[in-house]
Parts: structure tokens; C-alpha cells; sequence
């Protein structure tokens, strides 16, 4: 079984609908992290939760909200999102992150490819 | 513009040839990563460099980390399909603590 999963691999969606993306990660880390990945563009951090406590939201709009019930699962829910939203959300884990990025390597699902119409 | 500027973006090579990607920026870093993403699939790490003019080998994989911890590359010597995917670096500025990532270069190895 790999290491973080993600559901759904794949989503299409209307502007007013709600959904969630799913991430569960079997490797026994403390932190995990979305990261919104667009073509010909960096991979941008939206949040980081450690220890099941939001560490890091970086501006990220509200129509993203992220749940952490426990330190294996993640969730990000969807509502009333626009077409430049359209992008590959992947989720990621490390150990501890108070000690990542210098001393800890990301472990990275395979994302969830999202299309708002 | 970007922290990490990654070069070329796009990159069509046939089987057996060599090449090289780079990863600069004004900035100096502690560390520099680099990530593949297969088509489908996350990013995995390949390789971490810390020290300035650091080189790093990994089967036909070689990377260097600049002197003055500015600036990366990445050569492949006889580039294989299975090399093709999206190579990502990826950084911590001197004093920072934040992974800032560049906009990756996409391989595409052909037979």
C-alpha cells in the first residue's frame, strides 16, 4: 500500500457545488500539508497541520477549508469554487514539521486533478 | 518572478542523449532538493544537496549544488523513457524556513 493516498484521483465540478478531497497517509507522520499544483507554475502551499493543529494557512480563500481529524487523515472541502481553481491538489506528509523542510523530505500522494466548470 | 527559476521548461530528447537542467536564483539557499513527477503521479525526492559545489550521484543521475549556494543542475547521461517526467527543485533560503519550490522543467525521453 503507498504511503499517502489520496481520493478522488479525479473531480469535476460545478461552481456551486460542495465536495471533499481525502488524504490518508500510512507512513505514521505527525504533518501534513496541501499543496495546489498548476501547470507552468511553482507548487504553492496552502496549509500545514501538525500534530492535528493548523500551523500554516497561507491565504488560502475561504472557500478552501481543510479538516484534520487526526494525524493520519486530511481533508480539504470545496464550496462555490471558480474555474481558476482547476488544478492538481496534492497532499503531503513529513515526520514532525517544526523540523521539515531542512532535516525532512516530503512524502507526496498522487494527487487529486480537479476541474471546476 | 519566480525565487527558484528552473530552465529549460520543456525539454524532447531521444533515447541515449545526454542532458542538462538547471535551477537558479539571486538568492542564497541552505538546501536545495530535487523532486520527478511521473505523468499521474506525485513528485518523489531524488536527492538533497546542502554544502556549496556539493555533487551528488545517483546511477545516471548527477547533481550539483553552486559554490555559492545560488544555483543547481541536473545532467542525465543516456537518457532513458522511464527518466521522462516533470523535474521539480525545490529550496530553503539562508535564514528562511520555508520549501519554496521553482516551476519544474519537463522531460520527455523518446525510443
Amino acid at each position: 500500500e503507498t504511503g499517502v493516498t489520496q481520493t478522488p484521483r479525479h473531480l469535476v465540478m460545478g461552481m456551486t457545488n460542495k465536495k471533499s478531497l481525502k488524504c490518508e497517509q500510512h507512513l505514521g507522520h505527525n504533518a501534513m500539508y496541501w499543496y495546489k499544483q498548476s501547470a507552468k507554475k511553482p507548487l504553492e502551499l496552502m496549509f500545514v497541520y501538525n500534530f492535528k493543529e493548523q500551523t500554516e494557512n497561507n491565504s488560502v480563500p475561504s472557500r478552501f477549508s481543510p479538516e484534520c481529524p487526526n494525524s493520519s487523515h486530511l481533508f480539504l472541502h470545496l464550496h462555490t469554487l471558480q474555474p481558476e481553481d482547476s488544478a492538481l491538489y496534492l497532499c503531503a506528509s513529513t515526520p514532525n514539521s517544526f523540523r521539515a523542510p531542512l532535516e525532512e523530505k516530503l512524502f507526496f500522494g498522487s494527487g487529486t486533478q480537479l476541474s471546476v466548470l | 518572478t519566480q525565487l527558484l527559476e528552473q530552465s529549460p521548461q520543456f525539454l524532447s530528447i531521444q533515447e541515449g542523449e545526454n542532458l542538462t537542467v538547471y535551477c537558479n536564483s539571486s538568492s542564497v539557499f541552505s538546501s536545495l532538493q530535487w523532486y520527478r513527477q511521473e505523468p499521474g503521479e506525485g513528485p518523489v525526492l531524488l536527492v538533497t544537496v546542502v554544502t556549496g559545489g556539493e555533487v551528488k550521484k545517483l546511477k545516471r543521475l548527477t547533481f550539483q549544488f553552486g559554490d555559492a549556494r545560488k544555483d543547481s543542475s541536473l545532467h542525465i547521461t543516456a537518457a532513458q523513457p522511464g527518466d521522462t517526467g516533470l523535474y521539480l527543485c525545490a529550496g530553503v533560503r539562508e535564514y528562511g524556513n520555508k520549501l519554496v519550490f521553482g516551476a519544474g522543467t519537463i522531460l520527455r525521453v523518446k525510443s
